[in-house]
């Protein structure tokens, strides 16, 4: 089936920071959805990117799609202590718009 | 919105015994999913339904597992008999449409202890 990596599994950044997390796949995707889950919470939605090379930016969040559409990253400038959470890719789609979850990234940000 | 609703919130029971998991999704959304969240797997995907149908119950682990969704508004999660490695948080989420591009919006999860 789809697998979708994701590096690195854990980062630890003092605040002010940038940080940035990839996902890469073995297969090319139909679209890339990227969710964040604070410590004790659950996965909640940020972004989707569909298009090659698409880049979409939230505030400090930077999200990129690659051209091959096998891969993507997000990137946080300057991090803040409620940056705190595991970051999530999620890849798929399609037509019953089912997709495969990275292994997520834990950021921890030190005041 | 209320938001995809589940519970119990936290469930501790003995090994053997069976677990039922409840799921309400957004109102209107007519696709829901049930994920498994551990540290050594991460989120997997076990079964999903597209207007109470299930779809691909792939991800389903074993036969103990089972999955229903009686109708728009409600789906269950059951496991029997229960194991200890079943130990994990199990998240609903539900999202608008059988669409590419639609966001998942998940439940607060139920934390199941299987001792």
């Amino acid at each position: 089936g789809q697998q979708v990596m994701q590096i690195p599994q854990y980062q630890h950044v003092q605040e002010g920071e940038d940080f940035t997390t990839y996902c890469n796949s073995s297969t090319t995707l139909s679209n890339i959805q990227w969710y964040k889950q604070r410590p004790g919470g659950h996965p909640v939605f940020l972004i989707q990117l569909v298009k090659s090379g698409e880049v979409k930016k939230q505030k400090r969040l930077t999200f990129q799609f690659g051209e091959a559409k096998k891969n993507s990253s997000l990137h946080i400038t300057a991090t803040q202590t409620t940056d705190v959470g595991t970051y999530f890719c999620a890849g798929g789609g399609g037509n019953f718009n089912k997709f495969y979850f990275g292994s997520g990234t834990k950021l921890n940000v030190k005041p | 919105d209320a938001g995809v609703i589940q519970s119990p919130r936290h469930e501790v029971t003995e090994m053997g015994q069976e677990v039922t998991l409840r799921c309400k999704p957004i109102s209107g959304h007519n696709s829901l999913f049930w994920y498994r969240q551990t540290m050594m797997r991460g989120l997997e995907l076990l079964i999903y339904f597209n207007n109470n149908v299930p779809i691909d119950d792939s991800g389903m682990p074993e036969d103990r597992f089972s999955a229903k969704m009686p109708n728009a508004s409600f789906s269950t999660l059951k496991i029997q008999p229960s194991e200890p490695r079943d130990s994990a948080v199990y998240f609903c989420a539900s999202s608008p449409d059988r669409g590419q591009n639609s966001p998942l919006h998940f439940g607060n999860g139920t934390r199941l202890t299987v001792t």
